[in-house]
């Protein structure tokens, strides 16, 4: 059972374009991480946000939490190469270690 | 880079054989968490472990095993090596155990077993 679940899996767009990037579940989360992982390397932490209804902006990316903390989004605006990777959600569960639970993750490719 | 070494980062052996993988967490990180990332699994949690105190485990199967030493490095070892474990095998630190969750992940260590 995925407790996270990504969409698209696959996002294929032009330099420019802008793109929503979706990360949903059931289950309530006490945080959700967006990472981008690039081929044969770790993910790379890009935001983590905590409270429902809260919106963080990192330049041309934008993430929030939905408001009972079962869903996240990743909007990127003016997609540029340079964004082409994994980008990958994980969820923290209210009760635990910090152990997170990862969705399947979406691949970006961005052509100029 | 986020200051979590592992290493190797490249491991070819043999079905049947066992491994050990090593990380050294962040500086002032006591807690490492161990994942498995596949090709059609995703990213999976395997275990971790809190200044040296084993803390959560996930699916992490009977022939692996993992454990912190009191510099606060960890090992995972892998035995009787079958094709299906092929995989990256990455290592993730964090201050505290719990709390929001935020972890910095070393670069991997990409397992072919043959």
């Amino acid at each position: 059972t995925q407790l996270l679940e990504q969409s698209p899996q696959f996002l294929s767009i032009q330099e420019g374009e802008n793109l929503t990037v979706y990360c949903n579940s059931s289950s309530v989360f006490s945080s959700l991480q967006w990472y981008r992982q690039e081929p044969g390397e770790g993910p790379v932490l890009l935001v983590t946000v905590v409270t429902g209804g809260e919106v963080k902006k990192l330049k041309r990316l934008t993430f929030q939490f939905g408001d009972a903390r079962k869903d996240s989004s990743l909007h990127i605006t003016a997609a540029q190469p340079g964004d082409t990777g994994l980008y990958l959600c994980a969820g923290a569960r209210v009760s635990n270690t910090g152990k997170l639970i990862f969705g399947q993750g979406t691949t970006l490719q961005v052509k100029p | 880079d986020s200051g979590v070494t592992q290493t190797p980062k490249h491991l070819i052996t043999a079905t049947g054989q066992r491994v050990t993988l090593r990380c050294s967490p962040r500086s002032g990180d006591l807690s490492v968490y161990w994942y498995q990332q596949s090709l059609d699994q995703g990213l999976q949690f395997l275990i971790q472990y809190y200044n040296g105190e084993e803390r959560a485990k996930g699916n992490i199967l009977e022939r692996f095993s993992a454990q912190q030493f009191p510099d606060l490095h960890s090992e995972l070892n892998l035995s009787s090596l079958e094709l299906g474990d092929s995989a990256l095998y990455f290592c993730a630190s964090s201050v505290i155990t719990g709390g929001i969750g935020e972890a910095f992940f070393g670069q991997g260590t990409r397992l072919t077993v043959v």
